[in-house]
């Protein structure tokens, strides 16, 4: 019972803005939006989170729409890098710890020279 | 701050062997968390611990043991290694169990078993 669906596979080119999207057209009012990410052979990296508003840090922006059932990561200006698979995650009540996130497939982000 | 560490990297077991993986963080954090990861696929939580002496199970718990004996380390205990525990490993940590709370991972040990 998959709570987001992410495209397997994407491409961008180097310097470009790179929009990774995520639906969860199920999420409820008090669940959060996750973004983390794998660089190859590495660990998952916390990337960003966010409930309702648009948030922004120093890796990334995350952009939710109004009716909070998609999301899209932004990285600005996308370096190879920042080549790595991207891991959507919604996390909340009642299931609030975080043992309770799952990493699925995610998005394999491909940066082009 | 080192982060967390987890040793061996790299590991080759025969069928029926038994091995440690270690995990340390030294960061006070509260939570601590084992993932295997299989070729291709999202991470699974096998167990986790929530402070030293508690601990429980997580999603693909069989075939493994852990033990939470100080704050700074998590070790997981495979007792008879199996094929189907070919896979790599990866710790976390957290300060709490809050939702706002991101996880801090280690690097990963690469598991093998013939």
């Amino acid at each position: 019972d998959a709570k987001t669906t992410q495209p397997p596979s994407m491409d961008c080119a180097e310097g470009r803005a790179a929009n990774l999207p995520c639906n969860h057209s199920t999420i409820s009012g008090n669940e959060y939006v996750y973004w983390y990410r794998q660089i190859h052979s590495q660990g998952p990296q916390y990337i960003i989170h966010g409930l309702k508003n648009n948030e922004t840090n120093e890796m990334a922006s995350l952009i939710i729409t109004e009716d909070r059932k998609s999301s899209t990561l932004i990285l600005p200006h996308a370096t190879l890098r920042d080549t790595a698979v991207y891991y959507c995650i919604v996390l909340g009540l009642p299931n609030f710890g975080n043992e309770k996130l799952t990493f699925g497939t995610g998005t394999r982000l491909t940066i082009i020279p | 701050n080192a982060g967390v560490t987890q040793t061996p990297k790299f590991r080759i077991l025969k069928i029926g062997q038994s091995m440690t993986l270690q995990c340390a963080q030294d960061m006070n954090h509260n939570y601590m968390y084992w993932y295997r990861q299989d070729p291709g696929m999202g991470l699974k939580l096998i167990y986790y611990s929530v402070g030293a002496g508690i601990t429980d199970k997580g999603e693909v718990p069989n075939g493994y043991n852990v033990s939470r004996s100080t704050t700074e380390d998590f070790p997981l205990r495979l007792e008879l290694a199996a094929p189907s525990q070919t896979s790599v490993y990866f710790c976390a940590s957290s300060y709490s169990q809050g939702a706002s709370e991101k996880l801090f991972f280690g690097s990963g040990t690469q598991l093998s078993v013939l």
